[in-house]
């Protein structure tokens, strides 16, 4: 049973750019949490998705959009790069409570 | 607001020795309390979860204990290794949980040197 897997595993981008990032849940998990975790800091909650819809919203401007699909996996946008997006995004499964988080996708925006 | 606050914000120990690490969470209502180790450029894994009316929980050398009246938990690592060497997170989780998003503390950055 493979866990949460995300790709790619490092990214770089200039600003400006738009990238997409993204999840596979861990097998049977219909909900996925995107977190952006920037160097020395705890991850921050960007947004969940469950049955395809987003449930919930962090503190995060229109920049940044996701998707679920049918099969429960995930992506994550974000537009108009800016420096300060440069972080560590998360992605997490979940099932009744129980979350997993994936290796992550390394962006460096240059 | 909610928030969860973890000291020492680092540490340094040597292998063989014991630690302990803070977690002071605001997050109300309180549905559970989750330690995680991090390694450098990795996804966070679970090592404890404890709810409401648990006071402890243990991992093999990491042992975890809840007190909920004074909103206040702590991570003890016993005979520390030197792959003990990682950030340690504090999450807090409102009740309700579900798939309640969850609040991070910054963690704390254990060194176990030889």
């Amino acid at each position: 049973d493979a866990g949460v897997t995300q790709s790619p595993t490092h990214l770089i981008k200039t600003r400006g750019q738009q990238v997409t990032l993204r999840c596979s849940p861990k097998s049977g998990h219909d909900t996925v949490s995107w977190y952006q975790q920037a160097l020395g800091q705890g991850p921050q909650f960007i947004f969940q998705y469950y049955e395809e819809e987003e449930r919930q919203r962090g503190n995060f401007p229109d920049r940044f959009s996701g998707h679920q699909f049918p099969n429960y996996s995930s992506e994550l946008n974000v537009n108009a790069l800016l420096l300060g997006d440069s972080a560590l995004y998360l992605c997490a499964s979940s099932l009744e409570g129980k979350q997993f988080f994936g290796p992550g996708t390394r962006l460096t925006v240059l | 607001k909610n928030q969860v606050e973890q000291s020492p914000q680092s540490l340094i120990i040597l292998e063989g020795k014991n630690c302990t690490l803070q977690c002071n969470y605001t997050v109300s209502p309180f549905s559970n309390l989750r330690w995680y180790k991090q390694d450098t450029g990795r996804g966070p894994v679970s090592l404890t979860i404890m709810t409401f009316s648990e006071n402890t929980k243990s991992n093999g050398r990491y042992t975890a204990t809840l007190d909920a009246d004074t909103k206040q938990s702590s991570l003890h690592i016993t005979a520390s290794q030197l792959s003990d060497s990682a950030s340690y997170i504090c999450v807090v989780s409102a009740f309700g949980e579900g798939n309640t998003p969850l609040v991070f503390g910054k963690g704390t950055r254990l060194s176990v040197i030889a």
